[in-house]
């Protein structure tokens, strides 16, 4: 089984903090995406890799950084935390399905639940 | 914002009855994913659908992709409490996927 794991399920941080989140897969995908979750709005992309030290934004990339310095982790980094950055963080992996292309199936992880105060 | 449009936003059901929810694209799709995400968890994949008017079912679940591959649908008959949850579609661009916002299923007893 595929197996995504967080850092952290619940967070606390207050405004202006560095936030580290990680994340890590242990079934050697290629890809890793960074999803925050609010009510009603779905999964919106923040960042995603498709390969070591490899990076691409999303739909709302700003206030966030990411890195991946191996295959099997990849952070989503908060420079100076904010309010409106209080939310569900999901993380994700999928294989990259070469010549077949499309999107292949992503696992997701459990979720950091984010607070900013 | 949502590049696909999921509706309803929010579906009461009543235990045993039948409902559908659809997920509309303005642009052709190449592939549609369903994923369900239970209260407190995280998204689980369902099915991939790529065939214009493919049809899959998962037990009391049907999937359906249109024949102009611009919208999708779920339908679940019988419903029970195990349905409650949030799915979502999500259609492929690249390696990348866009969520829809999602329907929110909740069963009553």
């Amino acid at each position: 089984d595929v197996k995504v794991t967080q850092s952290s399920r619940y967070l606390v941080k207050r405004t202006g903090e560095k936030v580290f989140l990680e994340c890590v897969q242990d079934m050697d995908h290629e890809n890793m995406f960074w999803y925050r979750q609010d009510p009603g709005l779905g999964l919106r992309l923040i960042y995603f890799s498709y390969d070591v030290k490899m990076k691409e934004k999303g739909d709302i990339p700003e206030g966030y950084s990411v890195s991946r310095e191996k295959k099997e982790r990849f952070s989503l980094i908060l420079e100076s935390a904010s309010t409106n950055q209080t939310s569900m963080y999901l993380c994700a992996s999928s294989r990259n399905p070469g010549l077949a292309g499309g999107a292949d199936t992503q696992y997701f992880g459990p979720g950091t639940r984010l607070t900013v105060l | 914002g949502q590049q696909v449009m999921q509706i309803p936003q929010y579906q009461h059901v009543q235990e045993g009855e039948d409902f559908t929810t659809y997920c509309n694209s303005s642009t052709t799709l190449s592939n549609i994913q369903w994923y369900k995400q239970r209260p407190g968890g995280h998204p689980v994949f369902l099915i991939q659908l790529v065939k214009s008017g493919e049809v899959k079912k998962q037990k009391r679940l049907t999937f359906q992709f249109g024949e102009a591959k611009k919208n999708s649908s779920l339908h679940i008959t019988a419903t029970q409490t195990t349905d409650v949850g949030t799915y979502f579609c999500a259609k492929a661009a690249g390696n990348k996927l866009t969520f829809g916002g999602g329907t929110r299923v909740l069963v009553k007893p």
